[in-house]
């Protein structure tokens, strides 16, 4: 079975400063990774993904990720992080299977609790 | 382009009720998915509902079933509601492309059901 790890339940940074929020996989067949964002009382809003294209992914609001296999690791960063990015953000692999075929589920990390000072 | 609309917001049942759920898909998804999240458990994968059939369904007991209508929509019921069913219940749908379904999930805004 898949899993995630996500270091670090809560980061806490300053205004301006690079954010890094951890996540490592563990998957017997070349995954599907996700970060997805949850701000309070709200659902999931997906950040960006890796589907087994360019390593380095960029997402929205200035978010990027590099997959890199040989540390099964799929750390999200931030150059400058803002106050609105103030928010749980959820690492998650898609659990595939050989042949291409997945079984639909999406496996999440525990989550980080992003918090920004001013 | 309309994402992602669950129903009802909030729900509030006792013990032994039955709530049901309700998920409409972005337009042109396909797929369904269903997911828990209770405090101190995480996110953790219910139902996958595709072209009306279910496909596969996560660790949890009978009492919680769902299906998908002909118009991709969705709806979650869970039966003999206990004190641990409160959380929130979020629905994503994926699309196809090429009649390949992608992997991509979108999440509508959940429904929260408390358990009394």
């Amino acid at each position: 079975a898949q899993s995630v790890t996500q270091l670090g339940s809560h980061v806490s940074v300053s205004e301006g400063a690079l954010v890094l929020l951890r996540c490592n996989y563990s998957s017997s067949v070349p995954p599907y990774l996700f970060w997805y964002v949850q701000y309070p009382n709200q659902g999931l809003q997906l950040l960006l993904k890796y589907t087994s294209a360019a390593t380095l992914v960029k997402g929205i609001n200035g978010f990027e990720a590099e997959f890199k296999k040989s540390e099964t690791s799929f750390h999200l960063t931030k150059p400058s992080a803002h106050m609105s990015d103030a928010a749980e953000y959820f690492c998650a692999v898609s659990e595939g299977r050989a042949g291409g075929t997945s079984y639909g589920k999406l496996t999440f990390g525990q989550g980080t609790i992003l918090t920004v000072h001013p | 382009e309309a994402g992602v609309t669950q129903s009802p917001t909030h729900l509030i049942k006792t013990r032994g009720q039955q709530a049901t759920l309700r998920c409409s898909p972005i337009s042109g998804h396909t797929s369904v998915y269903w997911y828990q999240q209770a405090l101190g458990l995480g996110l953790q994968f219910l139902l996958w509902y595709d072209e009306g059939e279910e496909r596969n369904r996560g660790n949890f007991p009978p009492r919680f079933s769902g299906r998908q209508f002909p118009n991709y929509s969705s709806e979650l019921n869970v039966n003999a509601l206990e004190l641990e069913d409160s959380a929130l219940y979020l629905c994503a749908s994926s699309s196809r492309l090429a009649g390949v379904r992608q992997e991509t999930q979108y999440f509508g805004p959940g429904t929260r059901l408390l358990v009394l």
